[in-house]
């Protein structure tokens, strides 16, 4: 069963600090990653898809790295602002044809 | 924006009461997933289908629990009969499978039916 562990389960910054978070995954049989934001009373809105090892991607002021060969890939956010505040979730899968496993998420809290 | 719609939003019910969730996914998506959103679990996966074909639902519990998918257009998840322990927010998620690992594509969510069992 592929296992996703996010850390930290929440996290509270004050606005215009920088902040990052982990996504951990077994390194064997990877496929893909996936990064979602999830807004309170929202649905799961999809921020990166990840797939080869040394990827990044870069949305605004969000970023996130992957490396597969370690299992980890961090989510970077620059300058955090209230509307930031949100859950993010990472999800692996380890082929095409298999469904997402979820991680329990990252609950981020933006203090103005 | 195509998106994934669910209704209804909300549902109040008491328990014993059969309960139905349905779910419209994005036009061409071939992959249609249910998920439950639980405190302690985070996103739970309860079944998901392909072309149409159910692939998995070991997630439901199969005494209460049923998904179909009557046609390309709708999906439905029931439970009967409910029990307050169903209480939850249902995530309906549909997609389109890679063709290969540089065609990952997201999944796209919908908004979600919040169920309270009383």
């Amino acid at each position: 069963i592929l296992n996703v562990e996010q850390s930290p389960q929440s996290l509270h910054v004050q606005e215009g600090d920088s902040t990052n978070f982990t996504c951990s995954f077994p390194s064997s049989n990877f496929y893909a990653l996936h990064w979602y934001r999830w807004e309170t009373a929202k649905s799961p809105e999809a921020l990166f898809v990840m797939t080869l090892n040394g990827d990044e991607k870069k949305k605004g002021r969000i970023s996130a790295t992957l490396n597969t060969k370690e299992g980890y890939s961090y989510l970077y956010i620059k300058g955090s602002q209230p509307e930031d505040s949100a859950t993010y979730l990472c999800a692996c899968r380890v082929s095409g044809n298999t469904p997402l496993v979820f991680g329990k998420g990252t609950r981020l809290s933006v203090i103005a | 924006d195509a998106r994934v719609t669910q209704t209804p939003r909300h549902k109040v019910t008491e328990m014993g009461q059969e309960v139905t969730m349905r779910c419209q996914p994005i036009l061409g998506h071939n992959t249609v997933f249910w998920y439950r959103q639980t405190m302690m679990q985070g996103l739970e996966l309860l079944a998901y289908f392909r072309n149409r074909a159910p692939l998995d639902d070991s997630g439901m519990p199969k005494d209460r629990f049923s998904a179909e998918m009557p046609d390309a257009t709708l999906a439905t998840l029931k439970i009967q009969p409910s029990e307050p322990r169903d209480s939850a927010v249902y995530f309906c998620a549909s997609g389109l499978v890679p063709l290969g690992p540089k065609h990952n594509q997201p999944q796209h969510f919908g908004d979600g039916t919040r169920l309270s069992i009383l």
